[in-house]
């Protein structure tokens, strides 16, 4: 079965410290992992998919199959950054499996 | 990106009513469509799958009669609370997959429903 592990329900970091959100994921086949943002108040949206290799908004998250894992990272948080972050893993024509989410707070 | 919709965006009644929430894919069609509950600090807990022209699929230890699912068009799937209790008090969001052929097909979130019962 396929499973989202994000071991940290609260990040508290401070302005221009670097980030790192955790995500490590279960699945035996070929995994399409992504990270969604809920910024207060606004709907669900997509931040980042580890097959385009984007950054977006600073973030970047790289696919490291031998640890399952596909962490959120960004080098200087921003107070804009504060917002809850899902990890997603994508394993077909099935829904996306959550994590439980890490709320990100950045302290000025 | 493409757009999902949600109507109401909030709405409270009384217990024992029921109450319908919509489900809109803007600009795009939408075969599958799915109902998430979330509730106040906590993660999208996925609810039933709604496929178009078929009955929904439902996750374990939802109730299909009191969460009916309807997905009558490729643009549009309802959800009714039906004899709606306190505890069912929640957010509701819906979402559909924007298909782009094989491969990569991203998940658009509506804006959510707050559902109050008193």
């Amino acid at each position: 079965a396929q499973r989202v592990t994000q071991p940290e329900k609260l990040l508290s970091v401070f302005k221009g410290a670097p980030v790192e959100l955790k995500c490590n994921y279960s699945y035996s086949g070929s995994p399409e992992l992504f990270w969604y943002v809920q910024y207060s108040r606004q709907r669900l949206q997509l931040l980042l998919r580890h097959i385009s290799r984007e950054s977006i908004k600073g973030f970047t998250a790289d696919l490291n199959k031998g640890e399952t894992s596909f962490h959120l990272k960004k080098p200087f948080a921003q107070e804009e950054d504060s917002a809850m972050y899902y990890c997603a893993l994508d394993s077909g024509n099935t829904p996306l499996v959550f994590g439980k989410g890490t709320r990100l707070s950045v302290i000025a | 990106g493409a757009v999902v919709s949600q109507h109401p965006s909030w709405v409270i009644c009384k217990s024992g009513t029921s109450v319908k929430i919509e489900c809109r894919s803007l600009d795009f069609q939408a075969t599958t469509m799915f109902w998430y509950r979330q509730f106040p600090k906590q993660s999208l807990m996925l609810m039933a799958t709604s496929n178009e022209g078929s009955k929904a699929t439902y996750e374990q230890g939802v109730e299909k009669d009191k969460f009916l699912i309807n997905h009558a068009s490729l643009t549009l799937s309802t959800l009714t609370v039906t004899s709606a209790h306190p505890e069912d008090s929640s957010f509701y969001i819906c979402s559909a997959r924007d298909y782009e052929g094989a491969g990569y097909n991203e998940q658009f979130f509506g804006p959510g429903t707050r559902l109050t019962v008193l």
